[in-house]
């Protein structure tokens, strides 16, 4: 089973910052968390990962709780082409090779 | 870099027809994964490498073979194809054999077993 929650849907407006929660309360304190999008049928993109602290990179920015029970993707300008299945994900408890995905959150940006 | 191909996009196969997917990289990447995505839900492993002669099994393993010769190609068999098997399939790699950052994702191969 996945050790991540996450809302099935989203609507943001085009240009304004959307916010993607995750709630992990069940992964321990060396277990990264992954997010990734996949855009319609393509190959899931890599976005970002963290394991404490916050992080930000050229796609998004990801703020973990102190207590790394939950995480926000922050996509800060989103676009039409944001439109896209969003997944957090975490290790499964046999390996961290073992990455278990979830359903996602499916993000919908309206003009 | 044409980074992680697969082929073929498109198969049909006959319910106990056996088949091969083929998966490789060129970004001289140590791990390789084999996942299925079926319709409206998240991607499960199959199987996965660490590096050449090296696999282990994922979260769904039975049905599936794999074998890894070489650093850049992973295939995945099917020996005896069954309907639970229709899916899509994506192949994927990263450069950290460690942990498994960021991974790139092949474009999918799409499986209907009849």
């Amino acid at each position: 089973d996945a050790k991540t929650t996450q809302p099935t849907s989203m609507d943001c407006a085009e240009g304004r910052a959307a916010n993607l929660p995750c709630n992990h309360s069940t992964i321990s304190g060396n277990e990264y968390v992954y997010w990734y999008r996949q855009i319609h049928s393509q190959g899931p993109q890599y976005i970002i990962h963290g394991l404490k602290n916050n992080e930000t990179n050229e796609m998004a920015s990801l703020i973990i709780t102190e207590d790394r029970k939950s995480s926000t993707l922050i996509l800060p300008h989103a676009t039409l082409r944001d439109t896209a299945v969003y997944y957090c994900i975490a290790p499964g408890t046999d390996s961290n090779y073992q990455l278990i995905w979830g359903a996602g959150t499916k993000l919908i940006i309206k003009p | 870099n044409a980074g992680v191909t697969q082929t073929p996009k498109f198969q049909v196969l006959k319910t106990g027809q056996s088949m091969t997917l083929q998966c490789a990289q060129d970004m001289n990447h140590e791990y390789m994964s084999w996942y299925r995505q079926d319709p409206g839900m998240g991607l499960r492993l199959i199987h996965y490498s660490v590096g050449a002669g090296i696999t282990d099994q994922g979260e769904v393993p039975n049905g599936y073979n794999v074998s890894r010769s070489t650093t850049e190609d992973f295939p995945l068999r099917l020996l005896s194809a069954a309907p639970s098997q229709t899916s899509v399939y994506f192949c994927a790699s990263s450069y950290v054999p460690t942990v498994p950052y960021e991974q790139y994702f092949g474009p999918g191969t799409r499986l209907t077993v009849t």
